[in-house]
């Protein structure tokens, strides 16, 4: 089973409001991404956990804030958004070898809409 | 840095055609994998195939299947027998084999399966 998932499948929010996007996993994965994804582009990766951790952090703004309470579950809490943040929101796992990780699997993203 | 280049924005297949998608990429690295990924309308990322570096023969899934030129940088998708749900973007990928996790996407290729 390569499912990882993700809710809600919409969002829509106005530039005060605090939301989170939540995304879920059960393969056993220990490294857990967030992506945005905006129209016609590719995914550009935003936050990296690894055991947990926080691995990789891709110069985001503190606008948006990452958790990761269980090697399962991922949380991208936002805050205080802007219009151009607007986008689809993408989870991926993959499973962690050594000092590298394997293929990762994505979730099928929560469209966000800033007002 | 790896950079990951799809020359073709936009291609189309009659259906039951074969048609072959176009992926080059740059690295200095001799360890990396690639990967193709589709994204239908529905928008969920799904993984097409993938292929190892250091594995001269080409990888197959079904109907697709690659061409990996690794002296040449290229990794070019082929799609045997081409299907209605085949329409989709299609991403190609890169990601280094020594602990980095991050992916490096092209700029996507979206196939138009003509019926």
């Amino acid at each position: 089973d390569t499912e990882v998932t993700q809710t809600p499948k919409h969002l829509v929010m106005g530039m005060t409001n605090k939301k989170s996007l939540k995304c879920e996993q059960h393969m056993g994965h220990r490294a857990m991404y967030w992506y945005k994804q905006k129209a016609k582009k590719p995914p550009e990766l935003m936050f990296v956990y690894s055991y947990e951790k926080l691995s990789i952090n891709e110069s985001v703004p503190s606008r948006f804030s990452p958790e990761c309470p269980n090697s399962s579950l991922l949380n991208l809490h936002l805050h205080a958004l802007q219009p151009e943040d607007s986008a689809l929101y993408l989870c991926a796992s993959s499973q962690v070898m050594g000092f590298s990780t394997d293929t990762q699997y994505f979730g099928p993203g929560t469209r966000l809409t800033v007002l | 840095a790896q950079t990951v280049t799809q020359s073709q924005p936009e291609m189309s297949v009659q259906e039951a055609e074969t048609v072959t998608l176009s992926c080059t990429y740059d690295t200095s690295e001799s360890d990396y994998y690639l990967f193709w990924y589709k994204q239908p309308p529905s928008r969920q990322m799904i993984l097409v195939i993938r292929q190892e570096a250091y594995k001269q023969q080409n990888a197959t899934e079904n109907r697709f299947s690659v061409n990996f030129q690794k002296a040449a940088k290229s990794f070019s998708l082929k799609i045997s027998d081409s299907q209605l749900g085949d329409a989709a973007m299609y991403f190609c990928a890169y990601r280094s084999g020594f602990g980095n996790e991050k992916l490096t996407f092209g700029t996507g290729t979206r196939l138009t399966i003509i019926p």
